[in-house]
C-alpha cells in the first residue's frame, strides 16, 4: 500500500521569499509518477509539477521546483519568489499503475504580504 | 473544452433523503475518480472508471453510495439514505492514458447533511 507524510501542516513565508514543501512516502511500485497539486480555498486542485520516478533530473516548472530523494523516497516541492496566488493547500501524491492517487493531509501555505 | 465539470456545486439535503451528483470529464479522458475531502484531509479514493467500466471501489464506499458512468461518458454519484458523516466535498477527475498526466479535478460537489 502507498502512504504519504507531509509533516508541515503549515507553512509561511514571506512574499518574494523561498519555501520548501516536505513530502515523503512510501510505495512498492517500481515504475511510478510523482505530482504536486495546490488547492486554493475553494478552489478546485490544480496540478502543479511531475517527476518521473525513474529520472534523476529534478522537475522544474518556471518558479517551481522538486528535490527529488529516490532513496529515501522524499520529494520536496520549493516555490521561488512566492507570490500572494501561491497561498493554498499544497498536496504530494505518487502514482502508479493502480492509476489512483493516495493523499497525505497536505501542507497551507501561507504568503505574507 | 472547459474542463471537469461537476454539479451541483452545493447540496444541502435533510438525513435520510437521497442525492446525486454529476460529472462530466474532459471529453478525451477515458479515466473517470472520485474521491470524498473532508475539512483539513487529504482527498481519499472512493472508485474509478476506465470508460464505462467500474474498476475498483475503496471500501469507504459502503453500499449506499453507487457510481455509474453510463457509455463511458459522464458519471453519476449517488448516496442513498444520506446521514451526516456524508457531509464532505466530492472531487470528481479525469485523466487520459498514461501515468505522466496526472488528473484534472473538477471544482467538486460540497454536501451537507442536516
Amino acid at each position: 500500500a502507498q502512504t504519504v507524510t507531509q509533516s508541515q501542516p503549515e507553512m509561511s513565508v514571506q512574499e518574494a521569499e523561498t519555501v520548501t514543501l516536505s513530502c515523503t512516502y512510501d510505495t512498492s511500485e517500481s515504475d511510478y509518477y510523482l505530482f504536486w497539486y495546490k488547492q486554493p480555498p475553494s478552489r478546485q486542485m490544480i496540478l502543479v509539477i511531475r517527476q518521473e520516478a525513474y529520472k534523476q533530473q529534478n522537475a522544474t516548472e518556471n518558479r517551481f521546483s522538486v528535490n527529488f530523494q529516490k532513496a529515501a523516497k522524499s520529494f520536496s516541492l520549493k516555490i521561488s519568489d512566492s507570490q500572494l496566488g501561491d497561498a493554498a493547500m499544497y498536496f504530494c501524491a505518487p502514482l502508479s499503475g493502480t492509476y489512483k492517487y493516495i493523499f497525505g493531509t497536505g501542507t497551507r501555505l501561507k504568503v505574507l504580504a | 473544452d472547459t474542463g471537469v465539470s461537476q454539479d451541483p456545486r452545493h447540496k444541502i439535503t435533510k438525513r435520510g433523503q437521497n442525492v446525486t451528483f454529476r460529472c462530466d470529464p474532459i471529453s478525451e479522458h477515458n479515466r473517470l475518480y472520485w474521491y470524498r475531502q473532508t475539512l483539513g484531509q487529504g482527498p481519499e479514493f472512493l472508485t474509478y472508471f476506465q470508460n464505462e467500466a467500474q474498476l475498483e471501489k475503496s471500501r469507504l464506499l459502503s453500499d449506499r453510495f453507487s457510481a455509474e458512468r453510463p457509455k463511458g461518458s459522464f458519471s453519476t454519484l449517488e448516496i442513498q439514505r444520506t446521514e451526516q458523516g456524508d457531509s464532505a466535498m466530492y472531487l470528481c477527475a479525469s485523466s487520459a492514458r498514461g501515468m505522466g498526466y496526472g488528473y484534472t479535478f473538477g471544482s467538486g460537489t460540497r454536501l451537507t447533511v442536516v
